[in-house]
């Protein structure tokens, strides 16, 4: 089944910090991943993708993140968080004609 | 332009009742997405509609929640018989193709219709 693994609900990190927002998917072929972020009182906003090629994609915002096969997981980063990072940040996987399927979010907090 | 509209954005109803929410995505976009977001629960996959093909109701959480796009536009999603457990923000997303076809485009989320059963 397809299902998609946020372990962390909620991390604090100091601005300026590095981060990384663990996801691991489920999925029996070839995943499309996805990242999105909603800010408060926002829509969610795709921050970056991943179909095939290089394991690691550049988005919007400074964020990046590494596809591993061999953990099915598909973690973000961000090398120095800044303030209006705070938001909710949400890994989806789908497939070629497949649904969307969303984790259940991690929530970021960044301390001045 | 105009992005997904969704209507109404607030809807309080008695338990039993019956709610339509109704979501009006981009124009051309052919696949159109119903997610339910509660606390804890993040964004829970309800149906998905693609062209003209079968939808994929696989994450109705019930036989009281249905929907329906006609036209290959306008999609409502129905709730039966409302419970308090139904309490929570229905999401509409539309997007130009699949999430892995060959013409990418993101999801395009409407504000959302806040449902409050009482």
């Amino acid at each position: 089944a397809q299902s998609v693994t946020q372990p962390d609900i909620h991390i604090t990190v100091s601005e300026g910090a590095s981060l990384e927002l663990r996801c691991n998917y489920s999925y029996g072929a070839t995943p499309y991943l996805f990242w999105y972020v909603q800010s408060p009182g926002q829509g969610l906003q795709l921050l970056l993708k991943y179909f095939s090629g290089d394991t690691l994609v550049q988005g919007i915002k400074g964020f990046e993140a590494e596809f591993k096969r061999s953990q099915s997981s598909f973690n973000l980063r961000k090398p120095s968080v800044h303030w209006s990072d705070a938001a909710e940040y949400f890994c989806a996987v789908g497939g070629n004609t497949d649904k969307l399927i969303f984790g259940t979010g991690t929530r970021l907090q960044v301390f001045p | 332009g105009a992005g997904v509209s969704q209507s109404p954005s607030n809807k309080v109803t008695e338990k039993g009742k019956d709610v339509e929410l109704r979501c009006d995505p981009i124009s051309g976009h052919t696949a159109l997405y119903w997610y339910r977001q509660s606390l804890g629960q993040g964004l829970e996959f309800l149906i998905y509609f693609q062209g003209n093909s079968a939808p994929d109701k696989s994450g109705l959480p019930s036989d009281r929640f249905s929907a329906e796009r006609t036209g290959g536009s306008v999609s409502t999603l129905t709730i039966q018989r409302t419970q308090q457990e139904d309490s929570a923000v229905y999401l509409c997303a539309s997007s130009l193709a699949p999430p892995g076809g060959f013409l990418f485009s993101p999801l395009h989320f409407g504000n959302g219709t806040r449902l409050t059963v009482t």
